[in-house]
């Protein structure tokens, strides 16, 4: 089945506790995205990826880290996690043939306290 | 990236037809309008993609018009479980690029 995965589903940390969201696409899609959910602000993305090691910054990437080593691949990393990255993220993959539909995982609720 | 506005919230009964306008003033030439729709505590899932004119599939249809400053998404027939936020997009036919999502349109479905 054609799909994002992404892990954990939930997970609470620490303040200053590195964390990795990982997020996985198994369609060859040559573009990933990072996504962040809050009340009211609609989705921001944080980091995308047109391709392996080619990553650039969305609206709000501060405090956030990603990585493209593997085309199904594309890892969020929070290196000193802090209380407003609390959040729902969602990572998504599309092909870059024409103008496919982006795809999204289920989503990972992120509480940092 | 062209700029989207959608209303804010609408409200429907089940059975009825429910039209989402978007306004998107700042197209460009090689943008596409694509909508999705966000169940709660789900990733946005895709609905329907349009360039011009009106596309159809099993969903929904997509109305755009001639200078393309707007698009009308029509969901016919509403039930419940189209209780959803839905979210306009527009972009180029490009792989690869820095995505805006606003803060869609919340409907509301009632029986």
């Amino acid at each position: 089945e054609a799909q994002v995965t992404q892990n954990p589903r939930y997970l609470i940390t620490v303040t200053g506790k590195k964390l990795t969201v990982t997020c996985s696409q198994n369609m060859n899609h040559e573009y990933m995205s990072w996504y962040r959910q809050d009340p009211g602000l609609g989705l921001r993305q944080i980091y995308y990826s047109m391709n392996v090691e080619v990553t650039d910054k969305g609206d709000v990437p501060e405090g956030y880290k990603v990585s493209r080593k593997e085309k199904r691949n594309f890892p969020l990393i929070l290196e000193s996690p802090s209380p407003n990255q609390t959040s729902l993220y969602f990572c998504a993959s599309r092909d870059s043939l024409y103008n496919s539909p982006l795809h999204f995982g289920n989503g990972t609720r992120l509480t940092v306290t | 990236l062209a700029k989207t506005t959608q209303p804010i919230s609408m409200d429907s009964y089940e059975g009825q037809e429910v039209n989402i306008t978007c306004s998107h003033n700042n197209i460009a030439t090689n943008d596409y309008i694509t909508w999705y729709q966000q169940f709660p505590s789900q990733g946005p899932r895709f609905i329907i993609q349009g360039y011009k004119t009106k596309v159809t599939n099993e969903v929904a249809s997509l109305f755009i018009p001639a200078d393309r400053k707007s698009s009308t998404l029509s969901l016919p027939r509403v039930s419940l479980s189209d209780t959803a936020v839905y979210y306009c997009l527009v972009g180029p036919n490009t792989g690869g690029f820095k995505t805006i999502f606003g803060a869609g349109t919340r409907l509301f479905v009632k029986a």
